[in-house]
């Protein structure tokens, strides 16, 4: 199956820091990404929709300038979370999507982020 | 607002039972549905996709469409203790962006 990996696997940072997380397609060209916000005991939220040199498509009540996206080339999309605070703490976790092959999302492993 | 529900649970099943997990959703316009596992700290993995109403199998997973009810199921036949996770709900709604909304997941535990 497709391959989606993330990095870093898991992050602790201070508050007030910025922190960048990458979304790779390995085996395939992603023309979509999907960032997804998931706390502890709940499911998976959207955050936003990212589409290959366009600008992000945000959910409502997802701040785009404090969660910037950037989806530059068609294996990589990148979220930095600009002035980290604790309630940024999440597990946040990309998803990859190819409209050509009509393909179904595929989720990478996640990316644990810890905001002291 | 396009909602997909599920019972939280936790359901627990003993080994070797048929579980049985349910989903239901909003809109009548929606064109596919998702069952994703998720282990815990580990992110969702595919288990089963149906886009037609009526019964999915494949090896001891079965997913059930009912569009006129708004329903979909999971029927996991001879469950494993492996089997234990959290089991997720997840609608298309339409479009080329094939964005998903998720249900908020029923807990399974198969007891050996």
């Amino acid at each position: 199956g497709a391959v989606v990996s993330q990095h870093p696997s898991w992050v602790i940072c201070k508050s007030g820091t910025s922190v960048k997380i990458e979304c790779r397609s390995l085996d395939f060209q992603a023309t979509t990404m999907f960032w997804y916000r998931q706390f502890p005991k709940q499911s998976l939220m959207l955050m936003a929709t990212s589409n290959e040199g366009s600008k992000a498509t945000y959910e409502q009540g997802v701040e785009k300038d404090k969660f910037l996206i950037n989806h530059a080339s068609l294996t990589l999309s990148t979220l930095t979370v600009t002035s980290a605070h604790p309630e940024d703490s999440s597990f946040y976790i990309c998803s990859a999507f190819d409209s050509q092959q009509q393909r179904e999302q595929y989720f990478g492993p996640g990316t644990r982020l810890t905001v002291t | 607002q396009k909602e997909v529900e599920q019972n939280s649970g936790p359901l627990s099943v003993p080994e070797g039972a048929i579980a049985s997990l349910n989903c239901t959703y909003s809109d009548r316009g929606s064109q596919s549905f998702f069952w994703y596992r998720q282990y815990s700290g580990k992110s969702p993995e595919l288990i089963m996709f149906i886009y037609s109403n009526g019964d999915k199998e494949d090896g001891r997973f079965t997913a059930q469409l009912n569009k006129a009810s708004q329903y979909v199921s999971l029927l996991i036949r001879d469950s494993q203790p492996s089997d234990s996770a959290t089991y997720l709900c997840a609608v298309n709604y339409g479009g080329s962006a094939r964005q998903l909304t998720f249900g908020s997941g029923t807990q399974l535990t198969v007891l050996p």
